[in-house]
């Protein structure tokens, strides 16, 4: 499984765009880049998969190069409710049986 | 639809004694997992089901057993529990052929004094 290496926190301020970096040097040629959101007392919430390029939906944006040795999750114009924990995770198909490994996530803390 | 749904949501028990936590997924998903998150860490893998009559074990699975009754509910089981097992834990499922990932409970908090 590839290891991935993320900040452990950042801070930010309601309207800015928020860009956390995720370092997978070990991707492999069948893993995709899938992030999650964790809100405290709650479990991890699916915000964005992708495999390369741009991915793009109503929460947030993924960014990968094309080595695909890293990736940027990007949060547009955050509010205090996007203060949470993000995890990205890299593996192979969806789940299905694929251990996804979680590391320790960003701690992103949204301020007024 | 309730997605992954855990029982109970909180529980304190002594050291030594012995619980199951139950788990159920209502979405068809084949493939089943339970976590553990110790206080500002992340989620650590106990045991996965990757399809109905298989388990396996995961990142830590010392102190648990688990079942995978039928597709739908997915059991861990503390036959003696420690205080070292204190921690949230959660269960997930997911399904290979569906892009979203893994879809998680909202956790069981258990205490063991």
């Amino acid at each position: 499984l590839a290891k991935t290496t993320q900040p452990i926190s950042m801070d930010s301020y309601e309207g800015q765009e928020v860009n956390i970096t995720c370092s997978h040097n070990n991707i492999a040629t069948n893993d995709y880049i899938t992030w999650y959101q964790q809100f405290p007392s709650q479990g991890p919430r699916f915000i964005i998969q992708g495999y390369k390029t741009k991915v793009k939906n109503e929460v947030a944006s993924l960014f990968i190069p094309a080595d695909r040795k890293s990736s940027t999750l990007s949060l547009p114009r955050v509010s205090l409710s996007d203060t949470a924990v993000y995890y990205c995770l890299v593996g192979s198909s969806t789940g299905g049986g694929n251990k996804l490994t979680f590391g320790t996530g960003t701690q992103l803390k949204v301020e007024l | 639809n309730a997605g992954v749904t855990q029982t109970p949501k909180f529980q304190v028990l002594k050291t030594g004694q012995s619980m199951t936590l139950q788990c159920a997924q209502d979405m068809n998903h084949n493939s089943m997992y339970w976590y553990r998150q110790d206080p500002g860490m992340g989620l650590r893998l106990i045991y996965y089901s990757a399809s109905e009559g298989t388990t396996d074990k995961g990142e830590v699975p010392n102190g648990y057993n688990v079942s995978r009754l039928n597709k739908r509910e997915f059991s861990l089981r503390l036959e003696s529990a420690a205080p070292s097992q204190t921690s949230v834990y959660f269960c997930a499922s997911s399904d290979s052929g569906n892009s979203y990932g893994y879809t998680f409970g909202s956790g069981t908090r258990l205490t063991v004094v």
